[in-house]
């Protein structure tokens, strides 16, 4: 299975909206997780099943979507979220994988 | 508190062997897989395979499959990546990292430190 994620970047500003595109090549169901991953660390596990949210993550982020098209939104980008994101399908394997990754850095 | 701890970084040069390894503390290490992930420089995230410390059961990814090697010790809670001949192109930062719950097709929730192999002539 692949990922594709949209965009492969993108620039904003403090407070904007902000919605990353996940997209599945075939149908993973529900089995999508998000990961946010800052410069030389490792990542973090925001979202599992598409739209369950970790304990401890901020209630901006939110994740919706099923068969082939998910997203992530931060519905208020706060300085801590600039990093890069990645989706990762583990409906089919070996292997479970890894999207792309989406930067987000500062406008 | 649940911890994986990932050994220093390394230096090799091609052709050598290697073994890295990823001490878990705060759980019952038989209890749940560990995954090991890749990270090339400046690249993205991939998934390299599972390992289960109960049996030592092993799943890897096509694109690393007879290149490495998974394994544990359960009497040190440690799990392991080894390569018998490294190449330059397996110069990276590798993850390991746990599933939040005891199946192998959960998201990882803890995550190593990581450890960088470098393989240079």
């Amino acid at each position: 299975i692949q990922l594709t994620q949209s965009p492969s970047s993108l620039s904003a500003s403090l407070g904007d909206r902000v919605t990353i595109t996940c997209r599945a090549s075939q149908d993973i169901r529900i089995y999508l997780a998000w990961y946010q991953q800052k410069p030389g660390k490792a990542p973090k596990l925001l979202i599992s099943g598409a739209s369950r949210l970790e304990s401890g993550v901020p209630s901006r982020f939110s994740g919706s979507g099923s068969g082939t098209d998910f997203t992530l939104t931060i519905s208020s980008l706060q300085p801590e979220d600039f990093a890069t994101y990645y989706c990762q399908q583990l409906n089919t394997y070996p292997p479970f994988t890894f999207g792309p990754g989406t930067k987000v850095d500062i406008k | 508190e649940v911890q994986l701890v990932q050994s220093e970084s390394e230096v090799r040069k091609p052709g050598e062997s290697l073994t890295i390894s990823c001490k878990s503390s705060g759980y019952t290490f038989a209890n749940y897989w560990i995954g090991w992930v890749r990270q090339m420089p400046g690249e993205g995230l991939e998934w390299m395979g599972l390992v289960h410390p109960s049996d030592s059961e092993t799943t890897y990814s096509p694109s690393f499959r007879g290149l490495v090697t998974f394994s544990t010790d359960k009497s040190t809670n440690t799990a392991f990546l080894h390569w018998n001949s490294l190449r330059a192109s397996d110069s990276a930062i590798y993850y390991c990292a746990r599933p939040y719950s005891s199946g192998w097709s959960d998201p990882f929730d803890i995550w190593g430190r990581g450890t960088l192999v470098t393989v240079s002539s």
